[in-house]
């Protein structure tokens, strides 16, 4: 199975600077389409996750400009351009390449310092 | 409004059995694979099971495999998770999600405990 791994754990950010987490796969994540299917949730405290990022780099509809993805292959990252308090929560990237067997990363929190 | 609302948690005992049943509305349903998802107490998300629109593939984490069966009414637009066998390992919120993952339930609660 694939592994997905985060870094860092944990990140406290200071408001108005920017962030960024990085997410590695054991294996690649170009799937035979030529699509690579890493998404990015955001999981605030006591919610649901909810998708920002598909496809590496593609914001879903409602999510701020600040956040964006990218990478290729096996190392991927999640950039915050400027943290807002709204920001805190926990961050996961998941691989849907190697479907229907899907896997998250372990998580990165981040909070303000 | 799209939505998905889960049901069916509680409090069971070891080696109980639970039926979580998933609600979805203002999307077809029918046209989506759809996903378990749960998350045991200050852990991480970790994906249980998905099944294919028509419900003749179906996939599961090794940890749930011969234990969890996932199933889909598409007539009732409605997603189930019969889970047998149930061990203290199991706790966790569970979450369904369509694939490809950009709609999410509230979560039910799943404790199994002595």
């Amino acid at each position: 199975d694939v592994v997905m791994t985060q870094s860092p754990l944990s990140l406290p950010v200071t408001l108005g600077q920017p962030a960024s987490i990085s997410c590695r796969s054991s294996q690649s994540l170009v799937h035979s389409d030529g699509n690579t299917y890493l998404n990015w949730f955001q999981q605030r405290p006591g919610q649901s996750p909810r998708r920002l990022i598909y496809k590496v780099s593609n914001r879903d509809s409602g999510v701020p400009d600040r956040f964006s993805g990218s990478g290729s292959g096996t190392d991927f990252t999640l950039k915050i351009s400027r943290v807002e308090a709204e920001d805190v929560g926990v961050y996961y990237c998941m691989q849907g390449t190697h479907w229907p067997h899907l896997t998250f990363g372990g998580g990165t929190k981040v909070e303000i310092k | 409004e799209v939505q998905l609302v889960e049901s069916g948690g509680g409090l069971v005992q070891p080696g109980g059995s639970l039926r979580l049943s998933c609600a979805a509305s203002g999307f077809t349903f029918s046209s989506y694979w759809m996903s378990w998802v749960r998350q045991a107490p200050g852990k991480g998300l970790e994906w249980v099971a998905n099944i294919k629109q028509d419900g003749s593939e179906k996939y599961y984490v090794d940890s749930v495999k011969g234990r969890f069966t996932i199933s889909r009414d598409n007539a009732k637009n409605s997603l189930y998770l019969q889970m047998n066998s149930l061990r203290a390992e199991d706790t966790a919120v569970y979450y369904c999600a369509n694939d490809p993952m950009d709609v999410w339930g509230k979560g039910t609660t799943v404790t199994v405990s002595s």
